[in-house]
């Protein structure tokens, strides 16, 4: 079946820190992957997409690649900022499943000056 | 301006009773979404369509109904056989097909039953 597994949190960064999100997924066929964003009190927004192996997604200096290799799609940013600070969710989708999704739990990220 | 809306973005029930959660796309999407949030855990898919007067049950369909008679509405129904309902419940749609299938989501309501 069809999976994403992301990093627990919560993660607690420094500005300008570099940050990494682990995620990898297990699907049956080819899906197309993404990272949204979630601030507090809010619905999910779309932060960047990858639907083939190699894609590389990226949006607001956030970036990710999708490695079919590893089964991957880790979201890293150089210099994080306390606007950033929100919570991250993986997930897939795959064409003939009625565009099911499948997230991930959600990663915390604070952010402190 | 184009989205998704829900309303309302706090809702109170008593125990036992029923109650509908509105959410309305004018962004001309064939497909819509349901979707439960409980603390620390992921988002849980409900119901969702593909297309008007069609729908179908997703992970966790029991204790809910849902109605797809116009293409920009997809009310979403917590019953009283629903054990938990107390989440936060999301909506989203998207176009519908493989080379537009990102889901757009709505600001989201808060179900508290007292």
């Amino acid at each position: 079946g069809n999976s994403v597994t992301q990093m627990e949190g919560p993660v607690t960064l420094s500005e300008e820190a570099f940050l990494t999100i682990n995620c990898t997924y297990t699907a049956t066929g080819y899906p197309s992957l993404f990272w949204y964003v979630q601030y507090p009190g809010e619905g999910l927004q779309l932060l960047l997409k990858a639907t083939k192996a190699d894609d590389k997604g990226s949006n607001k200096g956030f970036e990710a690649t999708y490695r079919k290799e590893t089964t991957s799609f880790h979201l890293e940013k150089g210099s994080v900022q306390v606007s950033d600070s929100a919570v991250y969710f993986c997930a897939l989708s795959e064409f003939g499943t009625g565009n099911q999704f499948y997230f991930g739990t959600g990663t915390s990220l604070t952010v402190i000056p | 301006d184009g989205g998704i809306t829900q309303s309302p973005k706090y809702l109170f029930r008593k125990e036992g009773q029923n109650v509908t959660l509105s959410c309305e796309q004018n962004l001309n999407h064939d497909a819509m979404y349901w979707y439960r949030q409980d603390p620390g855990q992921g988002l849980r898919l409900i119901y969702y369509s593909q297309i008007v007067n069609d729908f179908q049950k997703g992970d966790i369909a029991e204790g809910y109904s849902v109605s797809r008679e116009k293409k920009e509405s997809f009310p979403l129904t917590v019953t009283s056989a629903q054990k938990n309902p107390t989440a936060f419940y999301l909506c989203a749609s998207s176009p519908g097909g493989r080379d537009t299938d990102t889901q757009y989501f709505g600001p989201g309501t808060r179900l508290t039953v007292l």
